[in-house]
């Protein structure tokens, strides 16, 4: 699996849009990026995932750049409930996904 | 539908102890894995299983034994507790298909072995 480069931490204003930064520039065609993000030591939780095309859904919006080489996560309007670490995940997308390999990931600072 | 269920919570051990960390999920599930989470560090795999009767290591199987007999149950046994063992134990399953299905996690046991 390739691996991913993330900041150790980040804050962001609530209300505003939360943008974090994922690099991997190792990832080859047929990998997917995922993210998922973990709330004070619960269970890690899916967000989103893309191959390509930007993606969204009622949580996140994910955009990878073109060469594929590094993505952004954006949450649009971050709440205080949205303070957690979130991991960037690279693998390929097939029967594969009973294993995921998590790095340090970002942890997310969302201040009042 | 309870998810993922983890049980204990919470357990503490002495060095050379053995126990069984348990999991069960209600989704009929294919697939069913274990992480341990230490102090400021991501997840690592254990063990995972693709289906009853299946089983494989991960990246951190030493001192840890597993089985599936059932697609509901997946425990995790710990032969001979050791303090290196101490950490979070995380339970997650997922649909085998055809599409990617993201991993639901149960929400963990806390292991300490003294």
């Amino acid at each position: 699996d390739a691996k991913t480069t993330q900041p150790p931490s980040m804050d962001c204003a609530e209300g505003r849009a939360a943008n974090l930064p994922c690099n991997h520039s190792t990832i080859s065609g047929n990998e997917y990026v995922y993210w998922y993000r973990q709330i004070h030591s619960q269970g890690p939780q899916y967000i989103i995932h893309g191959l390509k095309n930007n993606e969204t859904n009622e949580m996140a919006s994910l955009i990878i750049t073109e060469d594929r080489k590094s993505s952004t996560l954006i949450l649009p309007h971050a709440t205080l409930r949205d303070t957690a670490v979130y991991y960037c995940i690279v693998r390929p997308s097939n029967f594969g996904n009973e294993k995921l390999t998590f790095g340090t990931g970002t942890r997310l600072t969302i201040i009042p | 539908n309870a998810g993922v269920t983890q049980t204990p919570k919470f357990q503490v051990l002495k060095t050379g102890q053995s126990m069984t960390l348990q999991c069960a999920q209600d989704m009929n599930h294919e697939y069913m894995s274990w992480y341990r989470q230490d102090p400021g560090m991501g997840l690592r795999l254990i063990h995972y299983s693709v289906g009853a009767g299946i089983t494989d290591q991960g990246e951190v199987p030493n001192g840890y034994n597993v089985s599936r007999s059932t697609t509901e149950d997946f425990p995790l046994r710990l032969l001979s507790a050791a303090p290196s063992q101490t950490s979070v134990y995380f339970c997650a399953s997922s649909p085998r298909t055809g599409a990617y299905q993201p991993q639901h996690f149960g929400d963990g046991t806390r292991l300490s072995i003294l």
